[in-house]
């Protein structure tokens, strides 16, 4: 299973740009990159999956360079009700299960 | 449309006893995943179902079980609760067996004293 690695927190304002990195280095040629989002108390909610270069949303945007590497989850505009945990998953779901790690917890602050 | 469903929202037990969680995935989907999520972590995977038959099983001791019925529900079964066991058990389903967009629950929160 390809682990990711992300940071464990980040700040924001109201209004900005935010962009998560993910590192996942030993990533397999059928792995997909998904994120999911979720709020305290909830389940997770899927945001966006990508498999290279980028792919966008309503909601956002993910970023993914030619090695496949890394991926990028960018929130244009985050307002306070982004503020949850932001979850980088990679795998190809067909015979072995996704892993979420401990994510990245956004505060967006007024 | 009715996402997922799961009943109870809140349990409490008492260490040794059983428990049974119940999902109802969203309709015409037909793999539903069990998740456990402790406080501060991230969901761990315990079981996948696909068309009534197990597909995939975390690292859960036997302790836990589950299955799926015909019209697609599933059950998760835990026995002789620990207070290890206290967590959010999370339901997901996605329209095949390939998991990769999965639509959650809203989760059963487990209390074990």
């Amino acid at each position: 299973l390809a682990k990711t690695t992300q940071p464990i927190s980040m700040d924001s304002y109201e209004g900005q740009e935010v962009n998560i990195t993910c590192s996942h280095n030993n990533i397999a040629t059928n792995d997909y990159i998904t994120w999911y989002q979720q709020f305290p108390s909830q389940g997770p909610r899927f945001i966006i999956q990508g498999y290279k270069t980028k792919v966008t949303n309503e909601v956002a945007s993910l970023f993914i360079p030619a090695d496949r590497k890394s991926s990028t989850l960018s929130l244009p505009r985050v307002s306070l009700s982004d503020t949850a945990v932001y979850y980088c998953l990679v795998g190809d779901s067909g015979n072995t299960p996704l892993v979420f790690g401990k994510g990245t917890r956004l505060s967006v602050i007024a | 449309d009715a996402g997922v469903t799961q009943s109870p929202t809140h349990l409490i037990k008492t260490r040794g006893q059983h428990v049974t969680l119940r999902c109802s995935p969203i309709s015409g989907h037909k793999s539903v995943s069990w998740y456990q999520q402790v406080l501060g972590q991230g969901p761990q995977f315990i079981f996948q179902y696909y068309e009534k038959e197990e597909r995939g099983r975390g690292n859960f001791p036997d302790r836990f079980s589950a299955r799926q019925f015909p019209n697609y529900s599933s059950e998760l079964n835990v026995n002789a609760l620990l207070l290890g066991d206290s967590a959010l058990y999370l339901c997901a389903s996605s329209l095949n067996r390939v998991v990769r967009e999965q639509y959650f629950g809203p989760g059963t929160r487990l209390t074990v004293t």
